[in-house]
């Protein structure tokens, strides 16, 4: 089945800790996505990748890191400087070419206490 | 950055009862996206519509992308379409920028 992967669903971390959230994507798009969701809100946009081994900050990258050594895969840090990490993390992908359409995975909840 | 206003925040309804909801945007967009968030918060894409109008069975859409305004459409409501509905734009290949939903619930 081609589609987006992201695990695990529920993650729990003491306050401190540094965590990776996976996304995986069998779809071949080239452009991939971190959002976060806060509860009764909409969703706001950490860090994107349009190609391997490049990346850019979203409107909320303070506390975060990624890479994307692998096109199929992008994967997102929580670090210790994140204030308020607890929350709904949601990985999309686009294709390159074709339109600007995202697609998202299932997300992880995290909560780090 | 890009606003994004939808419209109304909540919204209850008998089954069988027709909708419509808005998204108001600040700035011209080249994507334009409405999703229906799930119980477990999983995003099911329903249209991408930067412009013009698109149906889907028992859901349409309409973009006036001149006004910068968005419209979703459900008729004949069912109580599987209860939900939270975003609607989000973008740019392009940035990301895109949401709304804060409206939280839709049909009761039976």
């Amino acid at each position: 089945d081609g589609g987006i992967t992201q695990s695990p669903k529920y993650l729990f971390r003491k306050e401190g800790q540094n965590v990776t959230l996976s996304c995986e994507q069998n779809l071949n798009h080239d452009a991939m996505y971190w959002y976060r969701q806060d509860p009764g809100q909409g969703l706001r946009l950490i860090y994107y990748s349009q190609i391997v081994n490049d990346f850019q900050k979203g409107d909320i990258a303070e506390g975060y890191s990624v890479s994307r050594e692998k096109k199929e895969s992008f994967p997102l840090t929580v670090t210790s400087a994140q204030k308020n990490p607890t929350a709904f993390y949601l990985c999309a992908s686009r294709r390159g070419t074709g339109g600007y359409e995202q697609y998202f995975g299932p997300g992880t909840r995290l909560t780090v206490t | 950055g890009i606003q994004v206003e939808q419209s109304p925040p909540d919204l209850i309804l008998q089954e069988g009862a027709n909708s419509t909801l808005r998204c108001n945007f600040s700035d011209s967009v080249n994507n334009l996206q409405w999703f229906h968030q799930n119980p477990w918060g999983q995003l099911i894409n329903l249209f991408y519509i930067p412009s013009g109008t698109k149906q889907n069975g028992r859901l349409s859409a309409t973009t006036v992308a001149t006004e910068r305004y968005s419209l979703l459409y459900i008729s004949s409501s069912q109580t599987t379409d209860s939900g939270v509905y975003f609607c989000a734009v973008g740019g392009g290949a940035d990301g895109l920028t949401f709304g804060k939903g409206t939280h839709l619930i049909i009761q039976p």
